[in-house]
C-alpha cells in the first residue's frame, strides 16, 4: 500500500491483558514513529526508529510499554498487564529519512475495558 | 506533556470565511508544522515551517512564525465546509529529532454550509 497501515483498527481488551499493536511504514522509510491521543488531546510521543534501533523512547510512559522493530521496517508496539488509563488512539508515523515529512497511519483505537 | 496552547480551543464559521488559528509553544524549535485530523484519527500533515522562515503559503493556507513570541499562526482562506476538522501545531524542538513533534490541544473548526 502507499501510506502507512496500522492493525487492528480496533481493539478492545480487558484490563490486565497483553495487546500487540502493528505498524507497517512507507516503504523505504527508515524512521518510525509512535503517537498516543487520548480522547480530546493532541498525540503524545512515545518513541522513535532509526533503523531497528530505538533511537528515543524517552515517551515511553513505564516499563509494561515496549516496542521493537526487529528488520528495521515493520513495528509492533507491546503493552503488558493493561490499565483502563491506557485507552487512547495510537498512532504510527513513518519517514524516509529522520529529516522529512512524516506521515501518519490511520491509527489504532484501544479500549481497555 | 503538551508543548503549548492552540486558540482558540473551537472556532465556527460560515462558508467563504477566513478561519485563523493560532498556536504557541515553549521552548526553541527546529520547526513548527500544522497538521488537520478528522473524527479523531489519522493526521494530515498540512504544512511545515522551519525556524529561520517566517511566512509560508500552500494553496488556501498561510502559516506564520514568530520565533521571538514563540507563536505561530495558520489561516485558511475561503473556508469550505470540508476543511470542518480538527488543526494542530506540532514543534520539533532544538533538542529533539526533526520529527520527534510535541503537539498542543488542537482547534476544532466547524464550516457550515
Amino acid at each position: 500500500g502507499a501510506g502507512v497501515s496500522q492493525t487492528p483498527s480496533n481493539k478492545v481488551t480487558e484490563k490486565g491483558k497483553y495487546v500487540e499493536l502493528r505498524c507497517d511504514p512507507i516503504s523505504g522509510h527508515t524512521a518510525l514513529y509512535w503517537y498516543r491521543q487520548s480522547l480530546g488531546q493532541g498525540p503524545e510521543f512515545l518513541i522513535y526508529f532509526q533503523g531497528t534501533g530505538a533511537a528515543d523512547d524517552s515517551g515511553l510512559p513505564n516499563d509494561r510499554f515496549f516496542a521493537v522493530r526487529p528488520e528495521g521496517s515493520v513495528s509492533t508496539l507491546k503493552i503488558q498487564r493493561t490499565e483502563r488509563g491506557d485507552s487512547a488512539v495510537y498512532l504510527c508515523a513513518s519517514s524516509l529519512t529522520e529529516h522529512t515529512e512524516a506521515f501518519f497511519g490511520q491509527g489504532t483505537r484501544l479500549t481497555v475495558v | 506533556s503538551q508543548q503549548g496552547e492552540e486558540d482558540p480551543q473551537a472556532l465556527s464559521i460560515q462558508e467563504g470565511e477566513n478561519a485563523t488559528m493560532n498556536c504557541s509553544y515553549k521552548t526553541s524549535i527546529n520547526n513548527l508544522q500544522w497538521y488537520r485530523q478528522n473524527s479523531g484519527r489519522g493526521l494530515v500533515h498540512l504544512i511545515l515551517i522551519r525556524s529561520n522562515e517566517r511566512e509560508k503559503h500552500s494553496g488556501r493556507l498561510r502559516v506564520t512564525l514568530d520565533t521571538s513570541k514563540k507563536s505561530s499562526s495558520l489561516l485558511i482562506t475561503a473556508s469550505r465546509a470540508a476543511d470542518t476538522a480538527s488543526y494542530f501545531c506540532a514543534t520539533a524542538d532544538v533538542s529533539g529529532g526533526y520529527n520527534k513533534l510535541i503537539f498542543g490541544a488542537g482547534t476544532r473548526l466547524a464550516v457550515h454550509p
